[in-house]
């Protein structure tokens, strides 16, 4: 069956350090992948995408690697900010006309001052 | 631009009773999703709408869980009986549709069934 693991605990990490969540995959071919953050008490907030035959993606601090090959997807948050400390959330995505998304369990990140 | 609006925020009923949870998507976005997200976990998809068609719901526990969607926009989920497993948070979200994969997740609805 399909599985999408994410880091098993949470990640605690030291302001202006580089945040790094893995996400890996079994079972499943994406036509795309998707990261989400998600703060207590509301609902998940789309932070990037990547395709299946892209390698990166940057937005700002934020970047995004996907290995199929390995089926792992790797999101960095650069200079981190107490701000940033939420959970994040992979999403593998399903290509066709009916878009859909599966969801990993997330991490939750803190970042310290 | 208005975001995806649910209500209510939060509900508590003991179990056997119903409930519905409502949701407006953002305006013109063809495509809606009802999730159940259980705490510490990601959002499980339980039912696809495309303008008022059903693309998918096999994973709507159907004994219990009904939802519609009558005039393309608004949607409706409902529990009837709730169990005390149903106890989670229910996300809505809407695409623009056409191939968009972005989805915009309203704030949710958190349920606890006693």
């Amino acid at each position: 069956s399909q599985k999408i693991e994410q880091n098993s605990e949470a990640l605690n990490i030291q302001e202006g350090k580089t945040a790094t969540l893995t996400c890996n995959y079994t079972n499943y071919s994406p036509a795309y992948l998707q990261w989400y953050r998600q703060d207590p008490g509301r609902g998940p907030v789309f932070l990037l995408l990547i395709r299946e035959n892209e390698k990166e993606k940057r937005k700002e601090r934020l970047k995004v690697t996907f290995d199929t090959t390995l089926k792992q997807s790797l999101f960095h948050i650069t200079a981190s900010q107490p701000a940033d400390s939420a959970t994040y959330l992979c999403a593998l995505g399903r290509g066709g006309s009916a878009r859909q998304l599966t969801f990993g369990s997330g991490t939750q990140l803190t970042v310290l001052p | 631009e208005a975001g995806v609006a649910q209500s209510p925020r939060y509900k508590i009923i003991e179990k056997r009773q119903s409930v519905a949870f409502w949701c407006n998507p953002i305006s013109g976005h063809a495509t809606l999703y009802w999730y159940q997200q259980i705490l510490g976990q990601g959002p499980k998809l339980l039912i696809q709408f495309q303008n008022n068609g059903v693309v998918d719901d096999s994973q709507l526990p159907k004994d219990r869980f009904s939802a519609e969607r009558l005039k393309g926009v608004d949607s409706t989920l409902k529990i009837q009986p709730a169990k005390l497993e149903d106890s989670a948070g229910y996300l809505c979200a809407s695409t623009v549709g056409g191939g968009m994969e972005t989805q915009y997740f309203g704030p949710g609805t958190r349920l606890l069934v006693l």
